[in-house]
């Protein structure tokens, strides 16, 4: 495996349910993102975690939980979900604190769709 | 807040030269990125500009102006495999990373 991958590539759930975003970075890098895209949207940071710490948190409803558990895979949980938050979901990672352009490699998304 | 700007949508025919126009205003400036994305796939990253001027990657160019808060990403001898949406995104501090919301591009043969 190389780059980011994400699980599962579809999920569609109920507004009750609780379930699970997964994303895992084979890059070596120190941060990792969750971001939200919307059909017509820019991307929205929702999560960012840095060696393992989060260091940005954009104001998300907390039926969104992310965590951390090591510097490779990171987690998006969800419960009690709105139709609204059907979005595709996507994970990314960089290497910061360096000098340069500190590339986001993303993952191909987890497509959500909120019945 | 931040505010990138950037053309819905864009036609242009097999072998010509399209020009994507990103406008930005941001809090802060630390580079201007390009990336594309396929219907289905992730966003891949295509330039990188932090200094004003023009990077030439092969079929790719960026140009950037910090003076005017503009950019453009110029696609040459297209190709029916370029039909993409293209992502304009401003890092404006650590991890901080704003995106317009892309613009499609349709090569026609």
């Amino acid at each position: 495996e190389t780059g980011v991958t994400q699980t599962p590539r579809h999920l569609v759930m109920g507004m009750t349910n609780k379930k699970s975003l997964k994303c895992e970075q084979h890059l070596g890098h120190n941060a990792m993102y969750w971001y939200k895209q919307s059909a017509k949207k820019p991307l929205e940071l929702m999560f960012v975690y840095s060696l393992e710490e989060r260091v940005e948190n954009n104001s998300v409803p907390s039926r969104f939980s992310p965590e951390c558990p090591n510097s490779s895979h990171l987690f998006l949980h969800l419960h009690t979900l709105q139709p609204e938050d059907s979005a595709l979901y996507l994970c990314a990672s960089s290497q910061e604190g360096f000098s340069g352009a500190n590339v986001l490699t993303f993952g191909a998304g987890s497509r959500l769709t909120v019945l | 807040g931040q505010n990138i700007d950037q053309p819905t949508e864009m036609t242009a025919t097999e072998g010509a030269i399209v020009q994507i126009n990103c406008t930005y205003q941001t809090s802060g400036f630390n580079g201007l990125f390009w990336y594309q994305q396929h219907a289905g796939e992730a966003p891949t990253f295509l330039s990188y500009n932090v200094l004003d001027g023009l990077e030439e990657k092969g079929r790719f160019s960026s140009f950037l102006s910090r003076s005017k808060g503009y950019s453009y990403l110029l696609l040459k001898e297209l190709q029916m495999k370029d039909s993409a949406s293209y992502l304009c995104a401003v890092r404006d501090g650590d991890y901080k990373l704003s995106f317009g919301a892309g613009t499609t591009v349709t090569v026609r043969a």
